[in-house]
């Protein structure tokens, strides 16, 4: 089993809309979650990072993480088409273990 | 405070040449990750190092892949006699503590002929 599973997609939302990426991650003793954005060509951007359980919120992002359901999702409201990008769920253990990203498309 | 620097942000090789990719964290960070991304592919995780310290390697191919953190300077990502399927960008990523957040390089595209 992976460390961290997340839907391949590509997920394809209007503008807009609100976008849901959702991540699994299998080590119990995980204690931090980032969401990393990667723009084809470029490297990962870091655009939140959650610590405890429930909502964090940052302008139209949102990240929930729940560690009973050894979850973590992002919200995106008001998706744009430059949200258009890969999304990367990561989790730490000893280590940062990454997600192989959700594609999405934000549709004009 | 400037990023994450890495170097060069191109590189060709010949096959059997050695190619070293160096990577400058953050000020104040003393760990570093090195991740290899083919293209349309995630993210894979190579080596994780501390100061002066190897603290995970288990991503890196036993031979010919090597990596350091000396105490004063950059880590050094090192591929010896380099073949084709060694092509791909490779990215550093910089913190200043475990379990804190990472900051990545821009990366260096890796192209061996």
């Amino acid at each position: 089993q992976k460390e961290v599973e997340q839907n391949s997609g590509p997920l394809s939302v209007p503008e807009g809309a609100i976008a849901s990426l959702n991540c699994t991650y299998s080590d119990r003793v995980s204690q931090s979650f980032f969401w990393y954005r990667q723009y084809s060509g470029k490297s990962p951007e870091l655009i939140m990072s959650i610590y405890s359980n429930g909502d964090k919120e940052d302008g139209r992002f949102t990240a929930q993480l729940n560690k009973a359901s050894q979850y973590v999702s992002l919200l995106i409201r008001d998706s744009q088409p430059s949200d258009s990008a890969t999304y990367l769920c990561a989790v730490t253990g000893n280590q940062f273990y990454f997600g192989t990203g959700t594609s999405l498309t934000v549709i004009p | 405070n400037a990023g994450v620097m890495q170097n060069p942000r191109h590189l060709v090789r010949r096959r059997g040449q050695e190619a070293r990719l160096r990577c400058s964290p953050m000020k104040g960070h003393s760990h570093v990750y090195w991740y290899r991304q083919l293209p349309e592919e995630g993210l894979k995780f190579m080596v994780y190092l501390q100061k002066e310290n190897i603290i995970d390697e288990s991503g890196m191919p036993k031979e010919r892949f090597s990596a350091e953190f000396p105490k004063e300077g950059p880590s050094i990502l090192r591929i010896q006699q380099v073949v084709r399927g060694d092509s791909a960008a490779y990215f550093c990523a910089s913190s200043p503590g475990i379990r804190i957040e990472a900051f990545f390089g821009q990366g260096t595209r890796l192209t061996v002929v």
